[in-house]
């Protein structure tokens, strides 16, 4: 079975922090795909990144890196210097097996204060 | 990058009256998409995963004569709730893969639905 965990279900942190969001998933699959994706208030979910099995490297983009460690199970996102804009709610997600259906985690949402 | 449009936006019924949404990939085409269910506060639900040129592949629980689902064309698929009633109200999301990222979902803007 496939399952995704998405243990902090909200986070408040004030301007400038760096936060981390914690992603943890099962599966038995040897080829899957992990994802984030930001849902915004407007409801759009907005593709963030996509990481295959293969791949355990760190990524980095701007404010934002992720760190997949297959060790542990984890695709964990930390945004550094967060700003209001970065409130939102994000998912984790994985996509394996033959449908590549995506299951999701139940989100994180992530609330920044002025 | 890739863009997927969905209309309407919002839409108000009254109960006992079918509503159609559209899904279409902009700038790809899309064999497959998708269609999801998100109550507050919660994770997306898959209802259905749309294929084009044939029938959609429905998630246990999920009505088939209920919410239908048209994929015509590789831009274009369609959901229609019939007969609505006030528990059909929810937001309902879009995506298409997207097969130059293997794997990769992008996903519409939503559709908030409100039976009356």
């Amino acid at each position: 079975a496939q399952k995704v965990t998405q243990a902090q279900t909200e986070i408040s942190v004030v301007e400038k922090e760096d936060v981390t969001l914690d992603c943890v998933y099962e599966t038995r699959d040897t080829t899957y795909y992990l994802f984030w994706y930001k849902q915004p208030p407007s409801g759009e979910l907005v593709f963030l990144i996509r990481r295959n099995s293969f791949d355990e490297q760190n990524e980095i983009s701007g404010r934002y890196s992720w760190n997949f460690q297959k060790s542990t199970s984890s695709f964990n996102f930390t945004i550094t210097a967060s700003q209001v804009v970065d409130s939102a709610v994000y998912f984790c997600a994985l996509a394996g097996g033959a449908t590549n259906k995506l299951i999701f985690g139940t989100g994180t949402l992530l609330a920044v204060q002025p | 990058g890739a863009v997927v449009s969905q209309h309407p936006s919002w839409v108000i019924c009254k109960s006992g009256t079918s509503v159609k949404i559209e899904c279409r990939s902009l700038d790809f085409q899309a064999t497959t998409m998708f269609w999801y269910r998100q109550f507050p506060k919660q994770s997306l639900m898959l209802m259905a995963t749309s294929n084009e040129g044939s029938k959609a592949t429905y998630e246990q629980g999920v009505e088939k004569d209920k919410f239908l689902i048209n994929h015509a064309s590789l831009t274009l698929s369609t959901l229609t709730v019939t007969s609505a009633h006030p528990e059909d109200s929810s937001f309902y999301i879009c995506s298409a893969r997207d097969g130059r990222l293997e794997g990769t979902q992008y996903f519409g803007p939503g559709t908030r639905l409100t039976v009356l």
